[in-house]
């Protein structure tokens, strides 16, 4: 298997636009995650999924903040509209959860660098 | 709650050991997590060790757990320079029914000549 893997890998916009971030989980995981990482906020869980079902998505930031997981191989991150404030590196990663407490590796793509000026 | 806290870096020299430390909140985490990011790169397991065990070793790195005080350690023996990257704790937390990863938010060490 390739891995978790992102799209675009880095992205330029101006504030104002839409940004949409893409992730495909390794096959066969059954939950993904959404992180952004800031230097001044280290690693924050933004929303995860299980079973492409959103379970919690109290760390988005605002409305302007989406994603969604129309199947099991597919996901998105949208932005609408985009602010200076949400330049960041946006992190998608999966794993195999199970209903029990037993371990957990998430695998992490490579992450998409987005910057809004 | 869940919060995971780290100090954000920590500076060693090449041959020494590093210890990375981190304090955890749900008591009731089963597997507690160390990952590592290097630069440009996504996090990466690195290690991990189960709620009932107080101390695990692989080559180079000792992860030491203290479930009283939920306060878990990373050390590095003969720490080199490609040890410098950023390392997460994490703690394993159970929500709605499925395991969730809750991250700290990273400690960069940078080690120097």
């Amino acid at each position: 298997d390739a891995g978790v893997i992102q799209s675009p890998r880095h992205e330029v916009t101006e504030m104002g636009q839409e940004v949409t971030l893409r992730c495909k989980p390794i096959s066969g995981h059954n939950s993904l995650f959404w992180y952004r990482q800031t230097m001044m906020r280290g690693l924050e869980l933004l929303i995860y999924f299980n079973n492409n079902v959103p379970i919690d998505d109290s760390g988005m930031p605002e409305d302007r903040f989406s994603a969604k997981m129309p199947n099991a191989s597919f996901s998105t991150l949208k932005i609408q509209p985009s602010e200076p404030r949400d330049s960041a590196v946006y992190f998608c990663a999966s794993s195999f959860a199970v209903t029990a407490p037993m371990n957990t590796e998430a695998f992490f793509g490579q992450g998409t660098r987005l910057t809004v000026v | 709650g869940e919060d995971v806290e780290q100090s954000l870096f920590l500076s060693v020299r090449e041959g020494d050991s590093s210890v990375i430390n981190c304090t955890y909140t749900d008591s009731s985490s089963t597997y507690l997590y160390w990952y590592k990011q290097e630069p440009g790169a996504g996090l990466q397991l690195l290690t991990y060790i189960f709620s009932n065990m107080d101390m695990k070793q692989d080559q180079r790195l000792t992860v030491l757990l203290n479930k009283k005080d939920k306060h878990l350690s990373l050390r590095i023996a003969d720490t080199q320079t490609g040890d410098s990257a950023i390392y997460f704790c994490a703690e394993s937390h159970l929500d709605g029914g499925y395991n969730k990863l809750i991250f700290g938010a990273g400690t960069r060490l940078a080690v120097h000549p």
